[in-house]
């Protein structure tokens, strides 16, 4: 158990809805990560706050947003969604947000969109 | 930019036999390169990490990873396979995006390994 924990675990919902993925890093970890995974695409880096600020993106759609409140949970909003946005959603968390820190992965929100 | 290539998307090995998953990475500055383990239907987990200390590292489970910056290479070895091993293997840099930038992670397409018995 990574300690990072993500809700739901499986979310299923229809083309063009919106839908919210949260995620609650390890005790005392600053930065959190968002990933997408699925067979055609791989593992993408999608964005990466710390301390509730945002400190990279990467692949992310402009349907796509997200945020860290000042708990430090994360917040991924997916809206308008397409059949191609049906992936899993990881989030990871690290103690600095630094490029050496170890990212801990949560178990992943499977997302499918019919 | 920065990229990532495993070389294989799978590799089979038997049980007892030595596992070798190759990584080719491309880095402007000095990256940080890492192994992550996935098993089915998990989450991530690290196996080990290069952070410009020492070349050769070693992970959880036996696992091992040499840096070497003149081949750009981070490959992964484990001498002796078992079957618990059997996963899916991702190589990653992270590096900076410029002088001034943020630093990007990224994910190598990983690479299957099937453990025989």
């Amino acid at each position: 158990d990574s300690g990072v924990t993500q809700t739901p675990k499986h979310l299923i919902t229809a083309t063009g809805q919106r839908v919210t993925l949260r995620c609650s890093p390890r005790s005392g970890d600053l930065s959190v990560y968002w990933y997408q995974q699925s067979l055609d695409q791989g593992l993408q880096f999608l964005i990466q706050y710390y301390n509730g600020e945002e400190r990279a993106k990467g692949n992310i759609l402009e349907r796509f947003s997200a945020q860290q409140f000042p708990d430090l949970h994360s917040e991924l909003n997916l809206s308008s969604l397409e059949l191609g946005d049906s992936a899993l959603y990881f989030c990871a968390s690290s103690p600095s947000g630094g490029s050496t820190d170890t990212q801990y992965f949560g178990p992943g929100t499977r997302l499918t969109v019919l | 930019a920065q990229s990532v290539t495993q070389l294989d998307s799978h590799v089979s090995v038997s049980e007892g036999t030595p596992v070798l998953l190759r990584c080719n990475y491309s880095s402007s500055y000095s990256p940080s390169l890492f192994w992550y383990v996935q098993h089915p239907n998990k989450g991530l987990q690290l196996l080990l990490k290069y952070t410009s200390a020492a070349t050769l590292v070693k992970g959880i489970n036996g696992f091992e990873a040499e840096f070497k910056k003149s081949e750009t290479s981070f490959h992964l070895t484990k001498p002796s396979a078992h079957m618990s091993d059997a996963a899916e293997y991702f190589c990653v840099v992270s590096d900076r995006e410029g002088l001034v930038g943020g630093f990007k992670t990224i994910f190598g397409a990983g690479t299957r390994l099937f453990v025989k018995a």
